[in-house]
C-alpha cells in the first residue's frame, strides 16, 4: 500500500509571497487532514476533509490560508501572503474513517519564510 | 489551551534500561489515546493506542498505561534500544476515537549505548 505523498519536501520563500503544498492520500481514505507543526510543538490541526467536504477548519487562519480537496482525492493547502510565523512543517494525514483509527501521515513539507 | 501536555521536552536513557514517557490531558471527553514516533524528516508513525475502557495495552517492548482518574498516560519501552531514539508524541481523541487527534508537544528520547 502506497503511503501519503506530499510535495514539495522543502520550500523557502520570502514573507508576503505565496506558496502551495500538495497531498495525495492513501487510496480509498475518505478523511484527509492538514496539520501544522511548529518547531518544538506538537502537530496542530488546520483543516479536516471528509471526501471533498470540510468537517473542521476552526483553526485555519482563513485570512491567509486556504485548502481544497477536489474530487475527494488529493488536496492542496495554500498560504497567501506568508508570514514569518508560518515557518513550520506542514503534515498531511489520511484515514479510512474520521478520527484516530488508521491515521497515516505523510513526510511533510518544511516551509521556511524569510 | 493545551489539552494534551508532555512536560518533559527530552529524556535520555541507557540502552537496555526502561524508558518512561509521560502525558497528561485535561479534556475528560477524550476516550482514545495514541502514541506516535517521529524520526527527523519523516512524518509521525503510529506506535500504540489505548481505549479509555482499558488501563493497559501491551505490544512487544511497548506498553501504554492509562490512569483516567489522574488524566495521565505513560508509555514504557523496555528494553530500550538505540533505534528508539526519536520524538514521541502523545495524542488523544473523543467519541470513541472518531474525532480529530489533539497532540502533545512531544518528548525527544535519546537512547545512549
Amino acid at each position: 500500500e502506497a503511503g501519503v505523498a506530499q510535495s514539495p519536501r522543502y520550500k523557502i520563500i520570502e514573507k508576503r509571497q505565496s506558496v502551495a503544498f500538495w497531498c495525495n492520500p492513501i487510496s480509498g481514505h475518505a478523511t484527509l487532514y492538514w496539520y501544522q507543526q511548529i518547531l518544538g510543538q506538537g502537530p496542530k490541526l488546520l483543516i479536516q476533509f471528509q471526501n471533498n467536504g470540510v468537517v473542521d477548519d476552526s483553526q485555519l487562519p482563513k485570512d491567509r490560508f486556504s485548502a481544497e480537496r477536489l474530487k475527494g482525492v488529493d488536496s492542496t493547502l495554500k498560504i497567501q501572503p506568508a508570514k514569518l510565523e508560518d515557518s513550520a512543517v506542514y503534515l498531511c494525514a489520511s484515514s479510512p474513517v474520521p478520527g484516530g483509527f488508521g491515521y497515516t501521515f505523510g513526510s511533510g513539507t518544511r516551509l521556511t519564510v524569510v | 489551551d493545551q489539552q494534551v501536555k508532555q512536560n518533559s521536552p527530552s529524556l535520555s536513557v541507557q540502552e537496555g534500561r526502561i524508558s518512561i514517557l509521560n502525558c497528561d490531558y485535561t479534556n475528560s471527553m477524550f476516550d482514545y489515546f495514541l502514541w506516535y514516533k517521529k524520526y527527523p524528516a519523516e512524518g509521525p508513525t503510529f506506535l500504540i493506542s489505548i481505549s479509555s475502557i482499558k488501563d493497559k495495552n501491551e505490544d512487544g517492548r511497548f506498553t501504554v498505561f492509562l490512569n483516567k482518574s489522574a488524566k495521565h498516560l505513560s508509555l514504557h519501552i523496555v528494553p530500550s534500544q538505540p533505534g528508539d531514539s526519536a520524538v514521541y508524541f502523545c495524542a488523544a481523541s473523543s467519541i470513541q476515537g472518531a474525532q480529530k487527534l489533539v497532540f502533545g508537544q512531544g518528548t525527544r528520547l535519546t537512547i545512549n549505548p
